[in-house]
């Protein structure tokens, strides 16, 4: 079955610093990988996508992730954190089956 | 704005009863998605919809149901509620239901939190 993994549930940044965001997946074949940010009492806006093209994906507010399939990672990675980025973070992998698996979130927090 | 729309997004309700949660898909998606969003569990996959159909089912209680109109809105009905059917509840829709090991993003509505008292 696939999964994620999101290996930390919470990471502190100060603003300007770079942030990394780390997530493992658990897949049989080639996955599709998502990355969602949550912003406090908003809903889920999707940041990036892999589907098999290129391995360093771009996605939104400067935000990047690059698959490595020896190390079964997918983290997300922005060279300056911004106040705004403050949110919480979703891995999120392509079940099959018409269906998206999420994993357990980690909350950034970006202090001054 | 990701052009999905949820109604309410506040409930407050007491145990036993019965609600319904709507939500309208993106101009243009066919599918459908509801997802619930709870502390100890996390996000978890409710249901699937396609263009009318149910594709695919998650951890859906069998006391609650869905269905898709044809006019592609679609609604959540939450049954004889218990204290922990509390939680947000999240519809998101896409173009396609995806296809075989192929993935397909969703885009998310704000959410209906619902409390249940």
């Amino acid at each position: 079955a696939q999964s994620v993994t999101q290996l930390d549930s919470h990471v502190s940044v100060s603003e300007g610093t770079p942030v990394l965001l780390r997530c493992n997946y658990s897949s049989s074949y080639s996955p599709s990988l998502f990355w969602y940010v949550q912003h406090p009492n908003k809903g889920l806006q999707l940041l990036l996508k892999y589907t098999s093209a290129a391995t360093l994906v771009k996605g939104i507010n400067g935000f990047e992730a690059e698959f490595k399939k020896s190390e079964t990672s997918f983290h997300l990675t922005k060279p300056s954190a911004h106040m705004s980025d403050a949110a919480e973070y979703f891995c999120v992998v392509w079940a099959g089956f018409q269906k998206l698996v999420f994993g357990t979130g980690t909350r950034l927090l970006v202090s001054p | 704005d990701s052009g999905v729309t949820q109604t309410p997004k506040h409930l407050i309700t007491a145990t036993g009863q019965r609600v319904t949660l709507r939500c309208s898909p993106r101009s243009g998606d066919l599918s459908v998605y509801w997802y619930q969003q709870s502390l100890d569990q996390g996000l978890q996959f409710l249901i699937q919809y396609y263009n009318g159909e149910e594709r695919a089912k998650g951890n859906i209680l069998e006391r609650f149901s869905a269905q898709q109109f044809p006019d592609l809105h679609s609604e959540l009905n939450l049954s004889s509620l218990e204290l922990g059917d509390s939680a947000l509840y999240f519809c998101a829709s896409s173009q396609s239901p995806g296809t075989g090991n192929q993935g397909t993003e969703a885009f998310f509505g704000q959410g209906t939190r619902l409390t249940v008292v």
